[in-house]
């Protein structure tokens, strides 16, 4: 059974919209979310973080929401490029056990120009 | 170089084969990770060193040996794998355990 599930496999979003990219977990042990981008033929990158004692962490384009009572968060890119167009992973965690990060299996995100 | 780097990138081997496939991270990081992707599969953990012990070894089966020796290589050996072994072996590395994880580019495996 899947701890964190990402229920779209691929999204398109024209350029210079919002990409809205979902995520829910089933842990609520998970205090610690992360959200990692992957082109192809490389390993996943790192994007952004949040941790359970907040609902909102921004880094410039990119936002994460997390709403802990529905077990859901989200990433948000705005505005969307072309260059942002990869796979896009979900990952949590345990604070204790941050070694032992669990990953959604991914949402490819096309932004067409 | 810099960050992570595995070789070799892409890796045909047989049943009978060993083969070994190599991580070096050059951040100065103390954890290292070993981590398989399989098609519409989600990333799933391997093996987890931090400091060179290991410290999680996710029931992986004995196939699969890692090594590690030294807090900047890591290394897995392969043996008698079998055709679902074949997958995209990512290795990681962190500063500590406690922090963000940054990945190499992969090693695809295909196990004829």
């Amino acid at each position: 059974d899947q701890q964190v599930k990402q229920n779209s496999p691929s999204l398109s979003v024209q350029e210079g919209r919002i990409s809205i990219l979902n995520c829910d977990y089933t842990n609520s042990m998970f205090d610690y979310f992360l959200w990692y981008k992957k082109y192809p033929a490389e390993g996943p990158t790192f994007l952004i973080s949040i941790s359970s004692i907040k609902d909102k962490n921004e880094d410039g384009r990119f936002t994460v929401f997390l709403n802990k009572s529905a077990k859901h968060l989200s990433l948000h890119i705005v505005p969307s490029q072309p260059g942002d167009s990869a796979v896009y992973f979900c990952a949590a965690s345990v604070e204790t056990s941050y070694d032992k990060v669990i990953f959604g299996p991914g949402t490819s995100l096309s932004v067409i120009p | 170089e810099t960050g992570v780097t595995q070789t070799p990138r892409h890796l045909v081997m047989g049943m009978t084969n060993k083969k070994s496939l190599k991580c070096e991270q050059h951040l100065g990081h103390n954890a290292m990770y070993w981590y398989k992707q399989s098609a519409k599969k989600p990333l799933e953990l391997m093996f987890v060193y931090n400091f060179k012990e290991q410290t999680e070894n996710n029931s992986v089966p004995s196939r699969f040996s890692p090594e590690c020796p030294n807090s900047s290589h890591l290394f897995l050996h392969l043996h008698t794998l079998q055709p679902e072994d074949s997958a995209l072996y990512l290795c990681a590395s962190s500063q500590d355990t406690g922090y963000e994880q940054f990945f190499g580019p992969g090693t695809r495996l295909t196990v004829l």
